[in-house]
């Protein structure tokens, strides 16, 4: 497609599940990346992955929270035994320069929203 | 990074001209100025970014100060489709956006 692609839109789960988000980024971005927005703030970066490379998940709140990128493309960010606090809007943005370089653009998907009862 | 400073709101009229504001006392001298914006149920969209010059662009105008230390985004005519979050964001080597609140600007037919 021509946009960064994430799925699902929107993800329900009871406290204590296990969920998946995946992201399908620009075909040939280098560069992909997770963000966690919470509901009136704004983005709060978890991690980057540079082809399949991950260069940095400084951000992951805590080892419930995984991500992989395997081949390159597609990336899955993965939350094991949900917790209240994790519901947000999980963003995902790629980029076609890896490093990015200072000047490189990033492209956002319109994100999966999470929400745990 | 460096962090910026930004106006929690703003207001503006349908066809007017917007100025954003923006502080980034702390910018370093190879950190790049970003601006994205936030539609309402929508992920973040680049709008511009410079490091010294005055840039412009289809979007939008950026006007950086001589000392870098401030810069502001502006909106020629602004129209009901601007109405978004708008975040100024400093970018250094690692290439990493590390985003704040924003600013949040209503525009008013």
């Amino acid at each position: 497609g021509a946009g960064v692609s994430q799925s699902p839109r929107y993800k329900v789960a009871k406290r204590g599940q296990d969920v998946a988000l995946r992201c399908d980024p620009i075909s040939g971005h280098v560069s992909l990346f997770w963000y966690q927005q919470a509901l009136g703030q704004g983005p709060e970066f978890l991690t980057y992955f540079q082809n399949e490379a991950q260069l940095d998940k400084s951000g992951l709140p805590s080892d419930r929270f995984f991500a992989e990128r395997p081949e390159g493309s597609v990336s899955t960010l993965k939350i094991q035994r949900t917790q209240q606090e994790d519901s947000a809007v999980y963003l995902c943005a790629s980029s076609l320069t890896g490093p990015l370089l200072n000047t490189g653009e990033l492209f956002f998907g319109e994100g999966s929203r999470l929400t745990v009862l | 990074d460096a962090k910026t400073t930004q106006p929690n709101s703003m207001e503006s009229n349908e066809e007017e001209p917007v100025h954003l504001p923006c502080n980034h006392s702390t910018i370093s001298g190879t950190d790049y100025i970003h601006w994205y914006r936030q539609l309402p149920s929508q992920g973040p969209e680049y709008v511009i970014h410079g490091l010294t010059s005055n840039v412009n662009n289809r979007m939008a105008s950026l006007a950086i100060a001589e000392d870098r230390k401030s810069s502001t985004l502006i909106l020629h005519r602004a129209t009901l489709r601007d109405a978004a979050v708008y975040y100024c964001i400093l970018m250094g080597s690692q290439g990493n956006l590390i985003f704040g609140k924003g600013t949040k600007l209503s525009v008013k037919p």
